[in-house]
């Protein structure tokens, strides 16, 4: 069963602007995780963001968690061509196991 | 660096096959997982394992079983291969968290098999 479903399924921007990804999942969690996927290659994690935790940063990454709408979303500000990828959230499926959603195809246009 | 590496990169196999997928991490992680992704559906959890030894199913483990017999390697097999069984095949380590809690996966670069 699938925890996290990730809303839009595709988001097509121009470059220079913000993209924002969006995650709702169904079970309480202990934390939740973003990765992106380069086309036809293995996932990279991107973030991790702890249950009592409501944001967070890494560079151009900004990541929220409202745990009473079981929901995050990711933020890319300024976005490039090279942030073309998907993007994932994978939150707890018990016993340290991983969940992820569908993910959001990300699409940089020039 | 953690380095997780899968066997191949492509493989094409036959109907009725025994296929065996590889995967071996170089952090001394705890945890090892084996996700199929196809489109639309994402990933989905086979198994995963959490010692040597030591086996859970996932989601969808029909069709397949796997190995952990050193701590380091992870193998899938698929013990019949059927053409619905034609996806895209991720291995991922991770270290086992305290309380309970997951950590960061480390992904392989994923095995692409078509099975004919």
């Amino acid at each position: 069963s699938q925890q996290g479903e990730e809303d839009p399924q595709a988001l097509s921007i121009q470059e220079g602007e913000n993209a924002t990804m969006n995650c709702s999942y169904k079970t309480s969690i202990n934390n939740l995780q973003w990765y992106r996927q380069n086309s036809g290659r293995g996932l990279v994690h991107l973030i991790l963001i702890r249950s009592n935790e409501r944001e967070k940063h890494s560079g151009r990454l900004r990541v929220t968690l409202d745990t009473s709408k079981k929901s995050s979303s990711l933020l890319i500000t300024a976005s490039r061509a090279a942030d073309t990828a998907s993007y994932f959230c994978a939150t707890d499926g018990g016993a340290q196991k991983l969940v992820f959603g569908q993910g959001t195809r990300l699409t940089i246009n020039p | 660096d953690v380095k997780v590496t899968q066997s191949s990169r492509y493989l094409v196999k036959r109907t009725g096959e025994k296929v065996f997928l590889e995967c071996v991490q170089d952090m001394d992680h705890e945890n090892m997982f084996w996700y199929r992704q196809d489109p639309g559906l994402g990933l989905r959890l086979i198994y995963f394992s959490y010692d040597v030894k030591m086996k859970e199913k996932g989601d969808i483990p029909e069709g397949y079983s796997v190995s952990r017999e050193k701590k380091e390697r992870f193998s899938l097999i698929l013990e019949s291969a059927s053409t619905n069984q034609t996806s895209m095949y991720l291995c991922a380590s991770s270290l086992w968290g305290q309380l309970g809690m997951n950590t960061e996966a480390f992904f392989g670069q994923g095995t692409r098999l078509t099975v004919v």
